[in-house]
């Protein structure tokens, strides 16, 4: 099976510099990773993907790390704003239609 | 395009009772997950439905099921309801064409049982 962990559950960073949140899977055959965001009140919205045959990727501010060596997925948040605040998860997928398997999540407090 | 709805929003039932969830997925998407959210165990998996067939299940007890409809739209079925089971659940849809495509997520609907 597949288990997900992370190493902080909380994170506070002054707005303007950069967050990083990391995870980490247990599972070598992981083949698919995402990341989401959950602000309060509402579902997990879609941040950015990674395939395991990529070990970088980029969004709007966003980039997402994949080292597979040792299991480990990160996101980073440039210039981190008021409206970055919410709780992160990673979720990890074998493919295959597997399931996603998901962090417990990081809190990432933005302070003004 | 009109992004994944749950209803109810808001529940509370009383232990021993059922409850309904239903949700309706992004139009043309084929698969239809359903996810158990707490403080203590985060986002666990419930089960998932394909075309009107259940393809994964995770571990919960056999008072939860669900099912899915012709038109993609599912419903999930809690029975003989615990104090326990007040979480909010999330229903989550995808187009499942390669196994590897995003899930997007509903609102939720948080139930609450006393």
């Amino acid at each position: 099976g597949e288990s997900v962990g992370l190493h902080l559950p909380t994170l506070s960073v002054q707005e303007g510099d950069n967050s990083i949140i990391n995870c980490a899977y247990s599972n070598s055959a992981s083949d698919y990773f995402i990341w989401y965001k959950q602000e309060s009140g509402k579902g997990p919205q879609f941040i950015i993907d990674i395939r395991s045959n990529m070990d970088k990727r980029q969004g709007q501010r966003v980039t997402v790390l994949l080292n597979k060596t040792v299991k480990h997925l990160s996101l980073q948040i440039a210039a981190t704003q008021p409206g970055d605040s919410a709780v992160y998860f990673c979720a990890v997928s074998q493919g295959g239609n597997t399931p996603l398997v998901f962090g417990k999540g990081t809190r990432l407090s933005v302070i003004a | 395009k009109a992004g994944v709805t749950q209803t109810p929003r808001y529940l509370i039932k009383t232990r021993g009772q059922q409850v309904t969830l239903s949700c309706s997925p992004i139009s043309g998407h084929r698969s239809v997950s359903w996810y158990q959210q707490t403080p203590g165990q985060g986002l666990q998996f419930l089960f998932e439905y394909f075309s009107e067939t259940q393809r994964n299940k995770g571990n919960f007890p056999g008072r939860f099921s669900g099912r899915q409809f012709s038109n993609s739209r599912s419903e999930m079925n809690v029975s003989t309801l615990e104090l326990g089971d007040s979480a909010l659940y999330l229903c989550a849809s995808s187009l499942a064409l390669t196994g590897l495509e995003t899930q997007y997520f509903g609102p939720g609907t948080r139930l609450l049982v006393l």
